[in-house]
């Protein structure tokens, strides 16, 4: 009964590629995140849509871009991968709302080289 | 200046000990306040909400002062399970929910 799940769990990549990270919720929210956690373990908020509408969109290359088919899944496409991409990559989701638990899934690993 | 500090330890205690985090927040239009906890090579999950009355779950008090800008995280009788990196987060006034992370502390309870 996975709750918020992303794949792939592991990525390894050349530098220049396009890649996709894909996420998924079963928690009926209307709010998902895109974060990023670098090797100095800081969790950065990246994007978040709230019922397919980009909410928060920070100061990130555009090479990143989010998509969200419907509110159960928010996708992360990046092209021409750096090696400054390299980090663990966090999607979560939660009800709309500042007070509200975000829900985390299991990180996808990405290192490019 | 990152807007949410914390001492990244590790703090080492054994077990049993009791043993507090601290966290300051730089902007002042911050409203919700939480504690994470990070497993290594594992997601963030919420541990607690912290409450301006202060608010306590079993072994964990958490503490808000918000005319300093600082929160606390007290562990009592502390477990080897109780290690982890504890992520001070704080969100802003407004109905994103984007969450604004510290660093984390990390704790090692040793036997």
């Amino acid at each position: 009964d996975t709750a918020v799940s992303q794949t792939p769990k592991y990525l390894v990549t050349q530098m220049g590629n396009d890649k996709s990270i894909k996420c998924e919720q079963n928690l009926g929210h209307d709010t998902m995140y895109w974060y990023k956690q670098d090797s100095k373990k800081f969790l950065k908020i990246m994007f978040s849509y709230n019922n397919k509408e980009l909410i928060i969109n920070e100061t990130v290359p555009n090479r990143f871009s989010p998509k969200s088919p419907d509110k159960a899944h928010l996708n992360l496409h990046i092209n021409s991968l750096e090696l400054g991409d390299s980090a663990v990559y966090f999607c979560a989701s939660s009800p709309r709302g500042m007070y509200n638990e975000q829900f985390f899934g299991p990180g996808t690993r990405l290192t490019v080289l | 200046r990152k807007e949410v500090e914390q001492d990244p330890g590790p703090f080492n205690v054994p077990e049993g000990a009791t043993v507090a985090f601290n966290c300051t927040y730089s902007n002042s239009a911050s409203q919700s306040f939480f504690w994470y906890r990070q497993d290594c090579r594992k997601e963030p999950k919420l541990l607690m909400s912290v409450y301006s009355s202060g608010n306590e779950d079993g072994r964990f008090t958490a503490q808000l002062n918000r005319a300093s800008q600082y929160i606390s995280l007290l562990i009592r009788d502390s477990k080897l399970s109780d290690s982890a990196t504890y992520l001070c987060v704080v969100s802003r006034s407004g109905n994103t929910g984007k969450l604004i992370f510290g660093q984390g502390t990390t704790l090692q309870v040793k036997p």
